[in-house]
């Protein structure tokens, strides 16, 4: 059982550039969501997501865009990278949104911008 | 004040010794309150969970909440250099999928053998 996969592990960008980064899970969890996470904070909520064809916004969106088509996938789009950007990303994943559902998290993505 | 108040460490201890972890919290409306652990270049992973005050026991782990005084606080028994991680405090307010979840700062953890 694979749980959360995140890829890629590490990625480099300049600054302006787009890119996606993937998230997937086989655990059939209707909750899915994003977090950053940067040196000296807690993790910060991003966008999530509790359904196919639903996402909704977190702490802090901006500069990123999200989708859900599948149960499975849960991509997170930089639309236009900032250094501001640069952080290590998340993403996490349990059964339902419930208050007492257990997230799963991935390995995380280290993003480097330029 | 922000919500969630951890101090950062790092704490560095001997094997064999008793850890105390510590978070401290303004919100009234958090409910439901957890312990992560995260290694190195890893993702956080649930350790521990709870929902009211008073003391819960997994092993060499004991969870503590405080409600009145708004803390909370991880025990870990006997420690071990297997339990060198970050340890990240987290607490959950809301209902249904609209839930807030936050997180602390996370304490650095390390075990000397």
């Amino acid at each position: 059982n694979a749980g959360v996969t995140q890829t890629p592990k590490f990625q480099v960008l300049k600054t302006g550039q787009s890119m996606t980064l993937q998230c997937a899970q086989d655990m059939n969890h209707e909750y899915m969501s994003w977090y950053r996470q940067d040196p000296g904070m807690g993790l910060r909520l991003i966008h999530y997501s509790v359904g196919a064809g639903i996402t909704d916004q977190g702490e802090v969106p901006n500069g990123y865009n999200v989708s859900r088509s599948t149960t499975e996938d849960f991509p997170l789009r930089l639309l236009s990278a900032a250094p501001s950007q640069t952080s290590v990303y998340f993403c996490a994943s349990s059964l339902t949104g419930d208050l007492d559902e257990k997230l799963f998290f991935g390995s995380g993505t280290q993003l480097s911008v330029l | 004040q922000k919500e969630v108040e951890q101090d950062p460490g790092p704490l560095s201890v001997p094997e064999g010794a008793i850890v105390s972890l510590n978070c401290t919290y303004s919100n009234s409306a958090f409910q439901y309150f957890m312990w992560y652990r995260q290694y190195s270049r890893k993702g956080p992973e649930l350790l521990m969970y709870t929902y009211s005050s008073g003391n819960k026991e997994d092993g060499r782990f004991t969870a503590q909440v405080d409600k009145s005084s708004k803390y909370i606080s991880l025990f870990i028994r006997d420690s071990q250099p297997s339990d060198s991680a970050t340890y990240l405090c987290a607490m959950k307010s809301g209902g249904g999928s609209n839930y807030k979840l936050t997180f602390g700062k996370g304490t650095l953890l390390t075990v000397n053998p």
